[in-house]
């Protein structure tokens, strides 16, 4: 069974910084590019970044390029998202996701970031 | 990076068909054959019900089916349930190798 369970969310001040974590299980991560998608309380869906299978290729929604860095970790199964320079508009909800091809066919259950003084 | 187009909302009775558009450009939806649907409980992660245009995983009812024609993408939901009153984002590939979401339709089960 495919499990994706994030961590690392909380309450940050603007202009602060953040890693978020998302152990994966049930699947050969190493296979698999991986991506990140947030979700404002209250809004839509909001795709920010991936990162392809070998880590090689990454890519960013431009609302977070230059701010946010995704990275993998395969010897632990483990998918991150550095956040820099957080703003008030990057309050969300974070879910970790599993790429297959070209679309995402799993989700976890997402870790709540909030960025307020 | 604009979002795709979706009606903010549907509605229909149970047994009812509707149908939720997903309008984009020919640089994500029109470009390529790369469009899934999401449906969202509230409170829960979204799950995958649609994906490349019309296919369906594994588990998901064939009362959900999807279609394009050119830079539009429908989601048609055939013997409307209870439980299909959800959210529903469709997503789409784009030109610059990154992803784009729609706005969301919600669903609702009258």
């Amino acid at each position: 069974e495919v499990q994706l369970v994030e961590s690392g969310g909380g309450l940050v001040q603007p202009g602060g910084s953040l890693r978020l974590s998302c152990a994966a299980s049930g699947f050969t991560f190493s296979d698999y590019a991986m991506s990140w998608v947030r979700q404002p309380p209250g809004k839509g869906l909001e795709w920010v970044s991936v990162v392809s299978s070998s880590g090689d290729y990454t890519g960013y929604a431009d609302s977070v390029k230059g701010r946010f860095t995704i990275s993998r970790d395969s010897s632990k199964n483990t998918l991150y998202l550095q956040m820099n320079s957080l703003r008030a508009e990057d309050t969300a909800v974070y879910y970790c996701t599993k790429v297959a091809s070209y679309y995402i066919d799993y989700w976890g259950q997402g870790t709540l970031v909030t960025v307020s003084s | 990076q604009s979002a795709l187009t979706q009606p903010a909302s549907v509605s229909g009775s149970p047994g009812q068909s509707i149908t939720i558009s997903c309008t984009g450009t020919s640089s994500d939806v029109g470009g390529y054959n790369y469009v899934s649907w999401y449906q969202q409980h509230p409170g829960k992660a979204p799950k995958l019900m649609i994906y490349d245009v019309s296919n369906r995983p594994s588990g998901v009812s064939n009362r959900f089916s999807g279609s394009k024609s050119g830079n539009t993408a429908s989601l048609t939901i055939s013997g409307l349930q209870a439980e299909d009153e959800a959210d529903y984002y469709c997503s789409s590939y784009t030109s610059s190798t990154t992803r784009v979401f729609g706005g969301g339709t919600k669903l609702t089960v009258l």
